[in-house]
């Protein structure tokens, strides 16, 4: 089925380690987004991307990486995982900044 | 930086009544989109409506409806005749055109009463 696949579902990191969230999508969409989510807090933006080659900071991407070496990927990697980044993440995309639409089912990690 | 404001942070509604959530945003641009997103327990984001600013037409589907007052910077989403499954959590979200980014409120967590 055509959409926005993450993987893992769960996750559980002990502090200091590192992981990789994958994202990939099946339908050619240019944007790709991840976002994380807090209980109470909604959803902030940690990176973005407009295209293979191209990504940008959202507005919480200390701890984190992103790559786009292609148009359906898009990694999301935690380094030296901290407490704080506990949290709910969701990879998103879109063909057009005007059709948001697609969400990945999300991620749950815990860092212990 | 643009924001976006749940002021409700719960609601409830008997099924078949109808309820209106709250939403407002501050922006000094002129065209933007907004969204509402529906949260269900099972995690998935479900987009639910959505509206061009440049439209001055409230955006419908199906039970649920948007008052969409630009001047007043105000977006609140009704639901009528609710149903047992529209119990979930909604996000309100902004989209500035060219900005590429959605921004979200905190959420309004919505319980439907049988």
């Amino acid at each position: 089925n055509a959409g926005v696949t993450q993987t893992p579902k769960f996750r559980i990191l002990k502090i200091g380690q590192s992981m990789t969230l994958q994202c990939a999508q099946d339908m050619n969409h240019n944007y790709m987004y991840w976002y994380r989510q807090d209980p109470g807090m909604g959803l902030k933006l940690i990176y973005y991307s407009v295209g293979a080659g191209i990504t940008d900071k959202g507005e919480v991407p200390n701890g984190y990486n992103v790559s786009r070496s292609t148009t359906e990927d898009f990694p999301l990697r935690l380094e030296l995982a901290a407490p704080s980044q506990t949290s709910v993440y969701f990879c998103a995309s879109s063909y057009d900044s005007r059709y948001w639409a697609f969400f990945g089912q999300g991620t749950r990690l815990t860092v212990v | 930086a643009q924001t976006v404001t749940q002021s409700q942070p719960e609601m409830s509604v008997q099924e078949a009544e109808t309820v209106t959530l709250s939403c407002t945003y501050d922006t000094s641009e002129s065209d933007y989109y907004l969204f509402w997103y529906k949260q269900p327990p099972s995690r998935q984001m479900i987009l639910v409506i959505r509206q061009e600013a440049y439209k001055q037409q409230n955006a419908t589907e199906n039970r649920f409806s948007v008052n969409f007052q630009k001047a007043a910077k105000s977006f609140s989403l009704k639901i009528s005749d609710s149903q047992l499954g529209d119990a979930a959590m909604y996000f309100c979200a902004y989209d500035e055109r060219s900005n590429y980014k959605l921004t979200f409120g905190k959420g309004t967590l919505l319980t439907v009463n049988p």
